[in-house]
């Protein structure tokens, strides 16, 4: 079975500033793929991020950052320089090789200050 | 860039009804997925289709049914809808190792 812990219900930072949202995950399958996902008050889910497990480097895209640490089981997201429009609830999720489904934690709504 | 398109956007049930949830996507993606959003609980799937004919429980897949009409269409049937129903059901895509392209979300509510 997998699983995937957010510990943060709520996270508050300033605008201009960094902050990381955390995710541990727990799975038994050798190779798994890890995701992150954004969801603004408007609903939709918008995808961020991937890091697969097997991946030497650590994810980027843009402002985003996956802090992947294998033998910790977390991959933690990174936001860098936080705007007013990063204000939303941001889901961790992970694929494992025992099928296609995805497994979602229960989210982190972050809110960025003026 | 219609991506996946899912209807209704809105539904309102007396407890007893049934109702269908349709959902087409036009990427020619494999997999295709029913997920439920609750406050607090995150995403739980329903019910998923790895590729065309077959379909397979999710965490939550009571009180529900599903069918692959083809490669582009999914459903999600509500027999007998019940309040604990009330929920946004959000229909999901992906090539079998990629990430899910969702839909806008149906918010169904079950009085």
């Amino acid at each position: 079975a997998q699983k995937i812990t957010q510990t943060q219900p709520g996270m508050f930072v300033q605008e201009k500033e960094a902050v990381t949202l955390d995710c541990t995950y727990d799975t038994s399958d050798p190779s798994y793929g890890l995701f992150w996902y954004k969801q603004p008050s408007s609903g939709e889910m918008i995808f961020l991020i991937y890091q697969g497990s097997y991946d030497q480097q650590n994810a980027t895209e843009g402002r985003y950052s996956l802090n992947f640490q294998k033998a910790r089981k977390s991959a933690n997201l990174v936001i860098s320089a936080s705007q007013l429009g990063d204000s939303a609830m941001y889901f961790c999720a992970m694929r494992g090789t025992s099928g296609s489904r995805l497994t979602f934690g229960e989210g982190t709504q972050l809110t960025v200050n003026p | 860039n219609a991506g996946v398109t899912q209807t209704p956007k809105f539904q309102v049930l007396k407890t007893g009804q049934s109702m269908t949830l349709q959902c087409a996507q036009d990427m020619n993606h494999n997999s295709m997925y029913w997920y439920r959003q609750d406050p607090g609980m995150g995403l739980r799937l329903i019910y998923y289709s790895a590729s065309e004919g077959t379909t397979d429980k999710g965490e939550v897949p009571n009180g529900y049914n599903v069918s692959r009409l083809n490669k582009r269409e999914f459903s999600l049937r509500l027999e007998s809808a019940a309040p604990s129903q009330t929920s946004v059901y959000f229909c999901a895509s992906s090539q079998s190792w990629g990430e899910l392209f969702f839909g806008e979300g149906s918010r169904l509510t079950v009085l």
